[in-house]
């Protein structure tokens, strides 16, 4: 079982918005930065999200994140079938650990 | 560029070790806190371990604490992970990952190296 939970599964057609939670508590994600991850099949996680709503260079705008208490989420619009993927939030505990959510698959129907 | 490249899995029987390398560069390896994070197969991303740009700070995900140890040679931009008392549970992609700061998460990641417990 996950610190961090997210949903499980997701989905969209394209062109739509989705919207991909995590939730957390004080210690984690209430007082530290969040971050998002999307891995596709059989690759390493890619940063898509720094410090809570930070996009690195080379992330298209379509991705931005927000961060409300002790819950974040995550939205793309204009979904594209490349976006089809396994997404990840991330923080640090303030017992010093690193969290990890459980993941979410998005299927772009 | 950052480059992260693992290396030193395979295939080790229950109660077993390895020991896991990462070779870096493309940056200023001494001043960034580096990460192990690791994957089983067909399961999501866990944290295992950080430790600080001069060494001097360790952490560790409380399923491999007393068993797994990281270390890291600034003179050589090497990131070890030393695994002892393996279980089947520690079957996974071993993901190499540069963090920054400790209480940050990774940036930069490597392509990983597949450790596997079995008799």
């Amino acid at each position: 079982q996950s610190v961090l939970t997210q949903p499980p599964s997701a989905s969209g057609t394209p062109g739509q918005r989705v919207t991909i939670s995590c939730s957390g508590s004080n210690s984690n994600i209430g007082n530290n930065f969040v971050f998002w991850y999307q891995q596709l099949p059989g690759t390493a996680p890619k940063l898509l999200i720094s410090r809570t709503n930070q996009r690195p260079s080379g992330v298209p705008d379509r991705f931005s994140a927000s961060r409300s208490g002790t819950s974040a989420s995550l939205a793309i619009s204009g979904l594209r079938s490349e976006d089809e993927a396994d997404y990840y939030c991330a923080s640090w505990d303030d017992n010093l650990s690193a969290k990890f959510g459980g993941g979410t698959k998005l299927t772009v129907l | 560029e950052v480059q992260l490249l693992e290396s030193g899995g395979g295939l080790v029987h229950p109660g077993g070790s390895l020991r896991l390398s990462c070779a870096a560069a493309g940056f200023t390896f001494s001043r960034d806190a580096l990460s192990w994070v690791r994957q089983a197969p067909g399961k999501g991303l866990e944290w295992v371990s950080t430790i600080s740009g001069g060494g001097g700070g360790t952490y560790y995900a409380d399923s491999v604490k007393g068993r797994f140890t990281i270390s890291r040679d600034n003179a050589n931009n090497t990131l070890y992970l030393e695994m002892n008392s393996l279980r089947a549970e520690d079957t996974a992609v071993y993901y190499c990952a540069r963090t920054g700061e400790v209480w940050l998460q990774p940036d930069y990641w490597g392509q990983g190296t597949l450790v596997t417990v079995s008799s």
